[in-house]
């Protein structure tokens, strides 16, 4: 089974902040990685698939990198819309989900 | 417009069933790989089963043997037929359709709560 490691499990930040989260995935998933937002009481909401594609309708300052094990999600100027947790997930084979970041406000 | 809306959740006690339903609207089911993911009560996500288009499923290994998806064409309606229930499936139950364009889960049901408790 592939893991997905994610890191930091939790990010205080101030709106205006660049925010960065790292995946890293326990053995070549090649860019089968995709980024999802959760807000409390809701489904995921997909941000970034192919490691680096932006999915319809995301803001621009939402942006993935990587490939084969290590990968980013950053935000390049946090919102108040921003504060949520965050999830990678790899669909190499079947899907596996980090644990999470909980962006909070600073 | 897609939408996916699930139903079925509740309380019951261990051992016990339960069936999941997901309704589809705006696109069909069968042409499509589904899945059900759930998430623990302040947990992460965890993917439970899928169903591709061509009726072929799999299971997490936490799962197999006790859940069974399936699908009705007719109904363009997705299950989850949950046998054996433990107090750790307890979790808030998902579908989620995967976008041929992303690879991945493009569009996701509200969820539906699943207590399995004495």
């Amino acid at each position: 089974d592939i893991q997905m490691t994610q890191s930091p499990s939790t990010l205080s930040a101030s709106v205006g902040d660049r925010v960065t989260i790292t995946c890293r995935a326990s053995q070549s998933i090649s860019s089968w990685l995709a980024w999802y937002q959760q807000k409390p009481g809701k489904a995921p909401n997909l941000l970034i698939y192919k490691a680096s594609s932006l999915e319809s309708g995301v803001p621009s300052r939402f942006s993935g990198s990587g490939s084969g094990t290590e990968f980013t999600l950053t935000i390049s100027s946090l919102q108040p819309d921003d504060f949520a947790t965050y999830y990678c997930q790899q669909y190499r084979s079947y899907w596996t989900f980090g644990q999470g970041t909980k962006v909070e406000i600073k | 417009e897609v939408q996916l809306v699930e139903s079925g959740g509740g309380l019951i006690q261990p051992g016990g069933s339960l069936r999941l339903s997901c309704a589809a609207s705006g696109f069909i089911v069968s042409s499509n790989f589904m899945t059900w993911v759930r998430q623990a009560p302040g947990q992460g996500l965890e993917w439970v089963s899928v169903i591709y288009s061509g009726g072929s499923t799999s299971y997490a290994d936490s799962v197999k043997g006790r859940f069974t998806i399936s699908r009705d064409n007719s109904k363009n309606t997705l299950y989850l037929q949950m046998n054996s229930l433990r107090v750790e499936d307890t979790a808030v139950y998902y579908c989620a359709r995967e976008s041929p364009g992303t690879g991945t889960a493009d569009r996701w049901g509200q969820g539906t709560l699943v207590t399995v408790s004495s």
